[in-house]
């Protein structure tokens, strides 16, 4: 079974421009997470979505992040436009239901400058 | 309101000695509980988790933890450490199936 895919891998922008991640979930996961871990620190929720819809948004930077997952599979996370403290790994994970555990992929680590 | 509380943020051991990293959770009610493991530059990887099955849970690696509902703990440990086993540790609580909680994480060194 394929697991939680992401791209990139890694990201180096300046302050002030634009990046956007991708996350492919395992197949069948209905719920579908974005979390932002800053260097030492846990994982925060960004957004859960449940299918295409928004269960959780409530720590998302609603000024400058946005996420989407038009049909329901693959998601997309957006920055616009970046800021120094941004800096992080961004991870995607999914959740199997009959197992009730989350699958993390590898995380997409962004530097800005 | 779910929290979890890791109640050392770095641990050190030498190799070959046990591993005891300790979480603390609260719940308003029954959780489920996971620790994860997230070695450096890597994503996180389950180690083992707890819903509402045996109390005490064995996982990869040799690892295994018990849920003790009386001390609202899950404290993680394994006989004896390894070098592989240096990373960063996550214990995570849910609730209503498919919300989680994390606690700050516990690092811990493997001394040679």
């Amino acid at each position: 079974e394929a697991g939680v895919a992401q791209s990139p891998r890694y990201k180096i922008i300046e302050k002030r421009q634009s990046v956007a991640f991708w996350c492919n979930p395992i197949s069948g996961h209905a719920t579908l997470y974005w979390y932002q871990q800053i260097l030492g620190q846990g994982p925060k929720l960004l957004i859960q979505f449940q299918n295409n819809g928004v269960v959780d948004d409530s720590q998302l930077p609603k000024d400058r992040f946005s996420a989407e997952r038009l049909k329901g599979v693959d998601s997309t996370l957006k920055i616009q436009p970046a800021k120094l403290e941004d800096s992080a790994v961004y991870l995607c994970a999914s959740w199997d239901r009959d197992q009730e555990t989350q699958y993390f992929g590898p995380g997409t680590r962004l530097l800005v400058l | 309101a779910q929290s979890v509380t890791q109640l050392d943020s770095h641990v050190s051991v030498s190799e070959g000695t046990p591993v005891l990293l300790r979480c603390n959770y609260s719940s308003s009610y029954s959780p489920s509980l996971f620790w994860y493991v997230q070695h450096p530059n890597k994503g996180l990887q389950l180690l083992l988790k707890y819903t509402s099955a045996a109390t005490l849970v064995k996982g990869i690696n040799g690892f295994e933890a018990e849920f003790k509902k009386s001390e609202t703990s899950f404290h993680l440990t394994k006989p004896s450490a390894h070098m592989s086993d240096a990373a960063e540790y996550f214990c995570v609580v849910s609730v209503v199936g498919n919300q989680f909680y994390f606690g700050t994480g516990t690092s811990l060194t493997v001394i040679p």
